[in-house]
């Protein structure tokens, strides 16, 4: 069975710290992206890649960086954790094209206290 | 600018009925429409996906129709079931590789 797994379903973190969160997918995908994830927000795209070592900025990257040196895994950096950041973050790839959609992970429920 | 959009935001229904949800886009030259399913703490669970070439896609009880030219997709689902309470999330791809998500529809099926 094919999977995009995060690497924690619940993390709590205090504010100032530096947060990694982790995903890896088994299907060879080319694309990899970061969701977060806020009641009366939706989902918004935080950053995403296209390959190895790419990166682009998605609507909301302040105060988030990325890391994807090998296919298979994607990182989302929270370089100085804020309460505001306080939120589920979901992890997601495809194929270019996306023509046989979009696979996503269980999750991260984020805590930052 | 290129938006979804999911009405209503929550619905509420016998066990039994059939239902249909509702999606609407802004700019009919989509790639694909994907609906998923998320349980509440949990992830997306992807149900359907609808090419730009197809006007539905089955699979059970669920079926998803799409029609580009209103800017509208529907998922129809049959023979409710309490199991099948959860949030539904229309997505659709335009051409920048990135979904753009609805807010999404939160299903109650009451026994």
């Amino acid at each position: 069975d094919v999977k995009v797994t995060q690497s924690s379903r619940y993390l709590v973190k205090r504010t100032g710290e530096k947060v990694f969160l982790e995903c890896v997918q088994d299907m060879d995908h080319e694309n990899m992206f970061w969701y977060r994830q806020d009641p009366g927000l939706g989902l918004r795209l935080i950053y995403f890649s296209y390959d190895v070592k790419m990166k682009e900025k998605g609507d909301i990257p302040e105060g988030y960086s990325v890391s994807r040196e090998k296919k298979e895994r994607f990182s989302l950096i929270l370089e100085s954790a804020s309460t505001n950041q306080t939120s589920m973050y979901l992890c997601a790839s495809s194929f270019p094209g996306g023509d046989i959609g979009y696979t996503f992970g269980s999750g991260t429920r984020l805590t930052v206290v | 600018k290129q938006e979804v959009t999911q009405i209503p935001a929550a619905l509420s229904v016998p066990e039994g009925e059939n239902l249909v949800l509702n999606c609407s886009f802004t700019d009919s030259a989509i790639y694909n429409l994907q609906w998923f399913r998320q349980d509440p703490g949990k992830g997306l669970t992807s149900l359907l996906l609808i090419q730009s070439s197809q006007r539905e896609q089955t699979s059970g009880r669920l079926n998803a129709s799409l029609d580009k030219s209103s800017g509208r997709s529907t998922l129809y689902i049959a023979a409710s079931q309490p199991g099948d309470s959860a949030t539904y999330l229309c997505a659709v791809l335009w051409g920048a590789q990135k979904l753009v998500f609805g807010q999404g529809t939160r299903l109650t099926i009451n026994p």
